[in-house]
């Protein structure tokens, strides 16, 4: 059974820091590995998809990377900004016997807070 | 196009109301997915449809019903609600997973906050 694992929980940094954020699974295995943010009461925006054949994905500040043999995906930030306060959550599908669709496992997400 | 709707942004029932949740797709994805989501945890999958047929039920009390007109539209009927059923209900979409291989995404839309009294 695929079980995904986030570190930390939280995280506190001022303003214009870097910062990475950990994911970790136990089947390597994978299709690939999905990373999305959720502001507050809102939905899921999928920030980067790292396919397993990749070892790096890149969007504007962002930067994931993924090491399937030690079971690890990082999700660096740049320069951080209070905009970039919210939680973030790592997925990883799992293909149900074959079938059309994939059932997600998520991490239990790290919430990050940018202070001025 | 990649977005995915979803209405109302808020619903408030009480416990003997009939209700209902709407999501919407127009990326020709043909696998649609309802979720409940708890404050401080990750989303948990509740029913997959795949081609218009619920292929997944997560052991969701019957109290939920769910149903897929056509390939666009996924509805949530709600019907005599628990006040622990109140909670953020996202929906998703993706492409087949065996056509999509490692490019295989899923698609969330923004939620229904649902309170329940």
């Amino acid at each position: 059974k695929q079980e995904v694992t986030q570190i930390p929980a939280a995280l506190s940094v001022p303003e214009g820091e870097n910062l990475v954020l950990n994911c970790s699974f136990t089947d390597s295995a994978i299709y690939n590995l999905q990373w999305f943010r959720q502001d507050p009461g809102k939905g899921l925006t999928s920030l980067l998809l790292i396919q397993s054949s990749q070892r790096e994905q890149t969007s504007g500040r962002l930067n994931a990377s993924l090491d399937k043999s030690s079971g690890r995906s990082t999700l660096y930030i740049a320069a951080s900004q209070p905009g970039d306060s919210a939680t973030y959550l790592c997925a990883v599908p799992l293909n149900a016997g074959g079938t059309s669709y994939g059932k997600l496992t998520f991490g239990q997400g790290t919430i990050l807070t940018v202070h001025p | 196009d990649t977005e995915v709707t979803q209405t109302p942004k808020h619903l408030v029932m009480g416990m003997t109301n009939k209700k209902s949740l709407k999501c919407e797709q127009h990326m020709g994805h043909r696998a649609m997915y309802w979720y409940k989501q708890k404050a401080k945890k990750p989303p948990e999958l509740m029913f997959v449809y795949s081609y218009e047929k619920l292929s997944i039920n997560e052991s969701v009390p019957s109290r939920f019903s769910p149903e897929c007109p056509n390939s666009s539209l996924l509805n949530l009927h709600l019907h005599a609600l628990q006040p622990e059923d109140s909670a953020l209900y996202l929906c998703a979409s993706s492409q087949p997973m065996r056509l999509a291989g490692r490019k295989y995404e899923q698609y969330f839309g923004p939620g229904t906050r649902l309170t329940v009294t």
